[in-house]
């Protein structure tokens, strides 16, 4: 088992590009988080998917973010009109079911110039 | 919603002592507790965890207690090494809710040898 896989690990963007992350779940898994961690800090909860639903977005930002996780394919979290305040680590973490143990992924470390 | 205050935010202690964080949660619904350990650049890992009908449970050199009434749970290591040094975040969450964590901002255990 591969693990939670994220892709890219480092994404440098410029102030109002766009930046997607990737996230490959485990095998088996259909429950995915993508959390925020802003530099020595705590991670902060964003958006819960299962496959083809976003089931809670109450951390996103309600302007320029957006989760998907489609039938097919890896979870994507996008960031539109990218603002220097958007540089972060970027996690996701994958669960086979709600209440079961996270995983996460090794993340995506976006730069904002 | 759920809050969890973690303490302290450093600690620093000397190879073979044993070194303990504490966090509070504020939602007394919250039924799981799990403890992530950091080191820089990597993957928050999971290294043990509680569900509320225990009052402490132990792997070989780390101990989790929890207190229900008091709404508090601690994480012990006992002959730290060198190797223990990193971040250490604890968390909280309502199984059977959509599963997602909150985190408490973390404590960065140095230990020297």
């Amino acid at each position: 088992n591969a693990g939670v896989m994220q892709n890219p690990r480092h994404l440098v963007r410029r102030r109002g590009q766009e930046a997607r992350l990737r996230c490959s779940p485990m095998k088996g898994h259909s429950h995915v988080y993508w959390y925020r961690q802003l530099p020595e800090e705590g991670l902060k909860f964003m958006v819960y998917l299962q496959k083809e639903n976003i089931i809670d977005e109450s951390g996103m930002p309600k302007e320029r973010f957006s989760a998907e996780f489609p039938k097919e394919g890896p979870s994507i979290l996008r960031i539109q009109q990218v603002v220097r305040g958007d540089s972060a680590a970027y996690f996701c973490a994958s669960s086979p079911d709600i209440g079961e143990k996270l995983f996460f992924g090794s993340g995506t470390q976006l730069s904002v110039l | 919603g759920e809050n969890v205050e973690q303490h302290p935010s450093t600690l620093s202690v000397q190879e073979g002592d044993s070194a303990v964080i504490k966090c509070t949660y504020s939602d007394s619904a919250s039924n799981y507790f799990p403890w992530y350990k950091q080191e820089l650049g990597k993957r928050p890992q999971l290294i043990i965890d509680i569900r509320s009908n225990v009052g402490e449970k132990k792997d070989q050199r780390i101990a989790v207690t929890l207190n229900k009434t008091a709404k508090h749970f601690s994480l012990h290591i006992t002959e730290t090494q060198p190797e223990d040094s990193a971040v250490y975040f604890c968390a909280a969450s309502l199984i059977g809710n959509t599963g997602k964590l909150i985190f408490g901002q973390g404590t960065t255990l140095q230990v020297k040898p």
